[in-house]
């Protein structure tokens, strides 16, 4: 079984349509939970990070994290094309001098004016 | 400029020779890494250093060397490159600190072997 599961999409929606983007995991000891952002031919960027179950907002894009469910969302409200990218959930693994980023597959967006 | 480098940009090379593929920051951040990208697979790590002279293996690591002599530099080098390795490859950097989370990524080598 795999540490992440994240569906590679591709996704394609409507501008200002609301999007969720999904990812699974089965490693308990994950602390902290991560989006990045990808744009084509470009390294991935953070876009958020949270380390509890809840919600977190920033602006049009809200992180949920159900530790019970080993299940974390990214919400993007009121979608633009220059959303238009791959997200990556990541989680941290292990302490300290030892944590270890591990990413989910990468879901591919596409928002059309 | 600030920031992380990588170099180059892209890379044609030929089965069985040894390339390198270079990686700069200019923070000092004491972490760096290594990682590939593959449809299907996402990023996975190859080979992270926590300090200067300090590196460990990652979950792909087989076929690649680092090096990390001063703390700016974290060259990755494919020892005698296979078409299994024909991949993106990003380098990223992180500062110390327990909640120090936020890894930088370079805009990656893009690596063809043929």
């Amino acid at each position: 079984q795999k540490e992440v599961e994240q569906d590679p999409g591709p996704l394609s929606v409507p501008e200002g349509a609301i999007v969720s983007l999904n990812c699974t995991y089965s490693n308990s000891a994950f602390q902290y939970f991560m989006w990045y952002r990808q744009y084509s031919r470009k390294g991935p960027e953070l876009l958020m990070y949270t380390y509890s179950s809840g919600n977190k907002e920033d602006g049009r894009f809200t992180a949920q994290v159900d530790k019970s469910s080993k299940y974390i969302s990214l919400f993007i409200r009121d979608s633009q094309p220059s959303d238009s990218a791959t997200y990556l959930c990541a989680f941290l693994r292990g302490f300290q001098g030892a944590q270890k980023l591990v990413f989910g597959q990468g879901t591919r967006l596409t928002i059309n004016p | 400029d600030a920031g992380i480098t990588q170099s180059p940009r892209y890379k044609i090379t030929e089965t069985g020779r040894q390339v390198t593929l270079m990686c700069h920051q200019t923070w000092s951040h004491s972490y760096m890494f290594w990682y590939r990208q593959d449809l299907g697979h996402g990023l996975r790590l190859i080979y992270y250093s926590a300090a200067a002279d300090i590196t460990d293996k990652g979950e792909v690591s087989d076929g690649y060397v680092v090096s990390r002599s001063k703390t700016e530099n974290f060259p990755l080098t494919l020892e005698s490159a296979t078409r299994s390795q024909t991949s993106v490859y990003f380098c990223a950097s992180r500062p110390t600190g327990l909640l120090n989370y936020g890894y930088t990524f370079g805009s990656g080598t893009r690596l063809t072997v043929v």
